[in-house]
């Protein structure tokens, strides 16, 4: 059975800081996403990675992907109070990008001024 | 071009009726899955169609179904509803039953609550 592990489950962090959110999945996966959901809201894609090495920049939020450790990492950089939401990594059910998705738990982020 | 809606955006229901939920994808995308999210939790994965067909279920009971039609809209309907069906409902569409590097775009939501 596929799993989707993320840590940590909450982080605190201090505006203009730096950290890592952590997924590890137990299966082979053709792709990871990560989404972002604010508190009562849908998901938000944040970025696709195709393949073992992939990274992708959006502003303060970069995201990799090793699929040979099944491991993807979200790094914030410079931490500002509007990036406090649930973030959730996600693989596909299967391999061939079938867009059925296992999610992580999700991390709560909360960026403290 | 809209994006993808749901309805309702709220419903209360009681122990043992039954619920429709309504999705109409993205203009274009003819694949929708349905997720449930329960509070704190990520969405579990309830089941994908692809023009009209069911294609793949995830571990969710039969009285969980539903329904495309050619409009690639959606139905999610909920039998003999339970307590632990109250989440918020979440409906996907993307362009085709493979991803081929897009990603699939998520509806807002319906929030059902089963009292």
């Amino acid at each position: 059975e596929l799993k989707v592990e993320q840590n940590p489950l909450f982080l605190s962090m201090q505006e203009g800081k730096n950290y890592t959110i952590y997924c590890n999945y137990s299966t082979t996966s053709d792709r990871l996403y990560w989404y972002r959901q604010d508190p009562g809201k849908s998901l938000e894609s944040l970025f696709v990675l195709l393949s073992n090495g992939a990274v992708k920049q959006e502003g303060r939020l970069m995201a990799s992907l090793d699929t040979k450790a099944r491991l993807s990492t979200l790094h914030i950089t410079a931490a500002v109070h509007d990036l406090s939401a649930t973030y959730f990594c996600a693989v596909d059910m299967a391999r061939g990008a079938t867009n059925k998705l296992i999610f992580g738990t999700g991390t709560l982020l909360a960026v403290q001024p | 071009e809209t994006g993808v809606t749901q309805s309702p955006t709220h419903l209360i229901k009681t122990r043992g009726q039954q619920v429709t939920l309504r999705c109409s994808s993205q203009s274009g995308h003819n694949t929708v899955s349905w997720y449930q999210q329960a509070l704190g939790q990520g969405p579990q994965f309830i089941f994908q169609y692809y023009r009209e067909e069911e294609n793949g279920r995830g571990n969710f009971p039969p009285r969980f179904s539903g329904l495309q039609f050619p409009n690639y809209s959606s139905e999610l309907n909920v039998n003999a509803l339970e307590l632990d069906d109250s989440a918020l409902y979440l409906c996907a569409s993307s362009p085709d039953i493979r991803g081929r590097g897009e990603t699939q775009y998520f509806g807002p939501g319906t929030r059902l609550l089963v009292l």
